[in-house]
């Protein structure tokens, strides 16, 4: 069964660049989830989308930001990067915004900041 | 705002042993509770999810509770094998949220021995 994609799968970058994350949900899931595990912690809700549209934000900085295109894949911009970006980030994704779906987790990208 | 805990935070058991692992919510005002699984900087692969009006789930040698009223879920495991060393991580999703996003506990860490 295909399962969520997320690419790339590790990504080296330097204090105050720029790094875009995508994410490719399972076939027919409309809706997306970001999140971010840092080292030894559990993972935390960044935002997510339905149908396009921003559906909810979490503890997301305002130097990121992300959108669903129309394909519902997703993207997430990251700039002016800080070593405490470093991280794990996932993308889930699920059939409906609605709640009580299961969420299916891709691999993860993970992002070093040097 | 609901807080999510695991005890113990990691467990070493030999193999064979029956075990359970504990996941604990502040607010019962849930619609559904997920139990995963991570390998050491890994994605997170879902092993069950109890939607809010469910009491368990149960798949293979694994069967997860709900007793929301009390604010706790098991993750019981049977005859433990040395490929079931990992984390395990549980998430609820909260009656507060429209929009599906998850909380997770920070896991309980566990290790088979042969």
């Amino acid at each position: 069964a295909a399962g969520v994609i997320q690419s790339p799968r590790h990504l080296i970058k330097e204090k105050r660049e720029t790094a875009t994350l995508k994410c490719y949900p399972i076939p027919r899931h409309d809706t997306v989830y970001w999140y971010q595990q840092g080292p030894g912690q559990d993972p935390q809700f960044l935002i997510s989308f339905y149908e396009k549209m921003q559906s909810d934000k979490g503890s997301i900085p305002d130097r990121f930001s992300a959108q669903q295109f129309s394909d519902y894949h997703s993207e997430l911009n990251m700039s002016s990067l800080e070593l405490g970006d470093s991280a794990l980030y996932f993308c889930a994704s699920s059939s409906t915004v609605f709640r009580g779906d299961e969420q299916f987790f891709g691999p993860g990208t993970r992002l070093t900041v040097l | 705002k609901q807080e999510v805990t695991q005890i113990p935070a990691a467990l070493s058991v030999p193999e064979g042993e029956n075990l359970v692992l504990n996941c604990s919510f502040t607010d019962s005002a849930i619609y559904n509770l997920q139990w995963f699984r991570q390998d050491p900087g890994k994605g997170l692969t879902s092993l069950l999810l109890i939607q809010s009006s469910q009491r368990e789930q149960t798949s293979g040698r694994l069967n997860a509770s709900l007793d929301k009223s009390s604010g706790r879920s098991t993750l019981y495991i049977a005859a433990s094998q040395p490929g079931d060393s990992a984390t395990y991580l549980c998430a609820v999703g909260h009656l507060s949220s429209n929009t599906g996003k998850l909380i997770f506990g920070q896991g309980t860490t566990l290790q088979v021995k042969p």
